[in-house]
């Protein structure tokens, strides 16, 4: 399997603070990484697909980068209701798809 | 706009076989694959497998002995069976719309782009 390793684990940011979150996975995917957020009892929430696609309806202000091992997932401006855990994903290698441990993002 | 509406039993014994399913609202069955993923409580996400409308499905391989997945496509719903269900599988589990293009022979972007509530399914003697 291939594995994601975000980093960091937790972040505790401000509101207006820039943030970024690393994803790092275990073999080249390419660009076969998604980018979700999930709110406490929530479901996740597909934010960017294919490395740096945005989703419909998701702000501006996410946005991805990356490709091979290495992406990063970047807030440029925190809103109150960003505060959350972030999950990337891998697609390249398809069974099965794979998701990060998380990134835990707090309010400072 | 897709929904995803969840539903099964919630109190399992070990040993038991899970069972849930999920009816898409709103959007069309065919040409997406549909999966289920589950999150045991404070940790992270796990596929476990996903059915294409033709009945064709996919498990993780760490799960297949005991996974079965089928569709109903006169209800435009899909379902997971897995037996011998451990405490260790205490999570949310929760189905999702995958969406795959850009295939090549070897792999294709794919995306959860919709989800159900979840289904909180506790094992426990």
């Amino acid at each position: 399997d291939i594995q994601m390793t975000q980093s960091p684990l937790s972040l505790s940011a401000s509101v207006g603070d820039r943030v970024t979150i690393t994803c790092r996975a275990s073999q080249s995917i390419r660009r076969n990484l998604n980018w979700y957020q999930q709110k406490p009892g929530k479901a996740p929430r597909l934010l960017i697909y294919a490395a740096s696609a945005l989703e419909g309806g998701v702000p501006s202000r996410f946005s991805g980068s990356g490709s091979g091992t290495d992406f990063t997932l970047t807030i440029s401006s925190l809103h109150p209701e960003d505060f959350a855990t972030y999950y990337c994903q891998q697609s390249y290698s398809n069974f099965p798809y794979t998701f990060g441990q998380g990134t835990k993002l707090e309010i400072k | 706009q897709v929904q995803l509406q969840q539903w099964g039993a919630g109190l399992l014994k070990p040993s038991e076989t899970l069972s849930l399913t999920c009816a898409v609202y709103g959007g069309s069955f065919s040409g997406y694959y549909w999966s289920w993923i589950r999150q045991p409580p404070g940790k992270g996400l796990e596929w476990i497998g996903e059915v294409d409308h033709r009945g064709t499905a996919n498990y993780n391989p760490s799960l297949k002995s005991r996974v079965t997945m089928s569709v109903d496509t006169s209800k435009n719903q899909f379902s997971l069976k897995q037996s011998s269900v451990t405490a260790a599988e205490t999570a949310v589990y929760y189905c999702a719309r995958g969406y795959r293009t850009g295939c090549s022979s070897t792999t294709c972007y794919a995306w959860f782009d919709s989800w159900g509530q979840g289904t909180l399914v506790t094992v426990s003697a």
